[in-house]
């Protein structure tokens, strides 16, 4: 079955420290590849997405996300973190199956210290 | 601006209660969606509907019902609420090409009693 693994739970950075958030699927073609963040209290925001091409993706509020198909991996990046970055964020692929939908990580909660 | 909205933010019920959960959406998606989240869990797929009248189990259907009349609203029923189904519900909508995502409501904080 298909599954997505995001292995930190909690993760603190600095303000102004770069971040990295780490996610691993289990596919076996490429699927659809999404990050998604969620403000407390609020419902889940698409950062962004990847389908196919370019590997490296740009997103909202300056994030990255580079696809790596050796690794079955799709990390989160950004090169300098802001106070209000701190959410949890969840990373979830879709399938090219039919009457299947979003599978979600657990998700990694990143707190930002001053 | 396009939204998923869910009646309730906060809702209390009793063990045994019918409950209904809400969603409209103003985007003209055919799909919808229902997720419970809880901490340490993520987000699991309750049960979805790719067209009105249509609905398919997603990984957790047990103890939950659906409805879904008109296109724009997908309401989740429990039909005998339990203190295990105290939770955040998300409801979410999407167009059919999954290249564009799903958009979510502000979620429902269902507590039982």
């Amino acid at each position: 079955a298909q599954s997505v693994t995001q292995p930190d739970i909690h993760i603190t950075v600095s303000e102004g420290a770069s971040l990295e958030l780490r996610c691993n699927y289990s596919y076996g073609a490429t699927p659809y590849l999404f990050w998604y963040v969620q403000s407390p209290g609020q419902g889940l925001q698409l950062l962004l997405k990847y389908f196919s091409g370019d590997t490296l993706v740009q997103g909202i509020k300056g994030f990255e996300a580079e696809f790596k198909r050796s690794q079955s991996s799709f990390n989160l990046r950004k090169p300098s973190v802001h106070w209000s970055d701190a959410a949890e964020y969840f990373c979830a692929v879709h399938t090219n199956q039919a009457g299947t939908a979003l599978i979600f990580g657990k998700g990694t909660t990143l707190s930002v210290s001053s | 601006d396009v939204k998923v909205t869910q009646s309730s933010r906060y809702l209390v019920k009793r063990t045994g209660e019918k409950v209904f959960l809400e969603c409209v959406q103003d985007m003209d998606h055919e799909n919808m969606f229902w997720y419970r989240q809880d901490p340490g869990l993520g987000l699991r797929l309750i049960y979805f509907s790719y067209d009105v009248k249509m609905k398919e189990k997603g990984d957790i259907p047990e103890g939950y019902s659906v409805s879904r009349e008109k296109k724009e609203r997908f309401s989740l029923i429990l039909e005998s609420a339990s203190t295990n189904q105290t939770s955040m519900y998300l409801c979410a909508s999407s167009y059919p090409d999954r290249y564009y995502g799903y958009t979510f409501g502000s979620g429902t904080r269902l507590t039982v009693v």
